[in-house]
């Protein structure tokens, strides 16, 4: 691994389906991020991490939950997946700057 | 509020030069990042800047003016790789999350 490595690269999901986007970094950055892009929106902040054990909510957290039990990995689920959740997530990690993963594109049906 | 201000689109000949302004309102300031990001790829990091004035990096160089609250990217020689999107963003020091602009999407034509 070198950086930051997201799974699935894309996923078609069923509407009420629950999903789980994984994240993990190798970097033992203490902040990491969940982003959503969406054309005309820009990028939107999810969920964040500071640090293991902590998580905070950003700007649209509703219908999504995150987890940071050890510095690596930082998977985002989605409880109850519906079409307004069709999107390019990405997962960053900063220590000053970010660095980002390559993205999941998932499309929710 | 919080605000990040750039152009949509712009066009740009190739071997040129284009400048991209970014414009940002904030209730603090550590910093302002420039991104680039390619159709279909994530962003990636492109500069940085902290003090006032012009840090240059091969073909491309950013600006920042704190007290006018303003930031250009200048990318010289452009070349048709330089298609992409050029994401404006400021670390107003809250944790470490920045303010992300809408980009500025830039094509570049033969």
């Amino acid at each position: 691994i070198a950086g930051i490595t997201q799974a699935p690269t894309s996923q078609i999901l069923a509407a009420g389906r629950r999903m789980t986007l994984r994240c993990t970094q190798d970097m033992r950055h203490n902040a990491m991020y969940w982003y959503r892009q969406d054309l005309g929106l820009g990028l939107r902040l999810i969920h964040y991490s500071n640090t293991a054990g902590t998580t905070g909510k950003g700007e649209v957290p509703d219908g999504y939950s995150v987890s940071r039990a050890n510095t690596d990995d930082f998977p985002l689920t989605l409880a109850s997946a519906v079409p307004s959740q069709t999107s390019v997530y990405f997962c960053a990690s900063s220590v000053g700057g970010y660095t980002f993963g390559s993205g999941t594109r998932l499309t929710v049906v | 509020g919080q605000n990040i201000d750039q152009p949509t689109e712009m066009t740009a000949t190739e071997g040129a030069i284009v400048q991209i302004n970014c414009t940002y309102q904030t209730s603090g300031f550590n910093g302002l990042f420039w991104y680039q990001q390619h159709a279909g790829e994530a962003p990636t990091f492109l500069s940085y800047n902290v003090l006032d004035g012009l840090e240059e990096k091969g073909r491309f160089s950013s600006f920042l003016s704190r007290s006018k609250g303003y930031s250009y990217l200048l990318l010289k020689e452009l070349q048709m790789k330089d298609s992409a999107s050029y994401l404006c963003a400021v670390d107003a020091g809250n944790n470490r999350k920045l303010i992300w602009g809408l980009g500025t999407s830039l094509a570049v034509n033969p």
